[in-house]
């Protein structure tokens, strides 16, 4: 079975530009989150979204926003690249929203 | 306010068992997770405890106090693959899991 699926590994972006990151959750899974990883620290928790509503938000500005589609897939979204936003992003999917948490491989984003 | 407290590094020897510990404070509390990172890799699921007591699963073990707010992971039998960061994270009232910095761990023949 697959596990849960980010495009794209990696992105280059400059700042100023907005940039969309994808997420496939496990066969099954209806729920999905997102977390920032910076270098030498653990994951932050971005945003939670379950059967297609948020049901969480970290604390993040609202340059972050993000959705969840019918097929329980999600994008995030950021608008106004800062240089702090390089970071690793990473989604993890559950069946239910407090259930564990599986990663995906992230996406590895740099801003120049 | 949210905290969570673990060592930044440890070393151990190949064989040997070490044990990772992790204070937290949260708002509410459903769980306690552990992750294991390797460097350039994402986050994979070890443990979970939401009741009092050891959870054993292999060579890994974790143990869960939530009256004091601590929680540990041990490892026997030590490979040099368990060279890894290890990754508390508690599950607090929202669902949210909040991660601590995380332990790394140097494993050394």
């Amino acid at each position: 079975d697959a596990g849960v699926t980010q495009s794209p590994t990696h992105l280059i972006k400059t700042r100023g530009q907005h940039v969309t990151l994808r997420c496939s959750p496990i066969s099954g899974h209806k729920s999905v989150s997102w977390y920032q990883q910076v270098l030498g620290q653990g994951p932050q928790f971005i945003f939670q979204y379950y059967e297609k509503e948020e049901r969480g938000r970290g604390n993040f500005p609202d340059r972050f926003s993000a959705r969840q589609f019918p097929n329980y897939s999600s994008e995030l979204n950021v608008n106004a690249l800062l240089l702090g936003d390089s970071a690793l992003y990473l989604c993890a999917s559950s069946f239910g929203g407090r259930q564990p948490q599986h990663f995906g491989d992230g996406t590895r984003l740099s801003i120049l | 306010g949210q905290n969570i407290d673990q060592p930044t590094e440890m070393t151990a020897t190949e064989g040997a068992i070490v044990q990772i510990n992790c204070t937290y404070q949260t708002s509410g509390f459903n769980g306690l997770f552990w992750y294991q990172q390797h460097a350039g890799e994402a986050p994979t699921f070890l443990s979970y405890n939401v009741l009092d007591g050891l959870e054993e699963k292999g060579r890994f073990s974790s143990f869960l106090s939530r009256s004091k707010g601590y929680s540990y992971l041990l490892l026997k039998e030590l490979q040099m693959k368990d060279s890894a960061s290890y990754l508390c994270a508690p599950w607090n009232q929202g669902g949210k899991l909040i991660f601590g910095q995380g332990t790394e761990l140097s494993v050394k023949p």
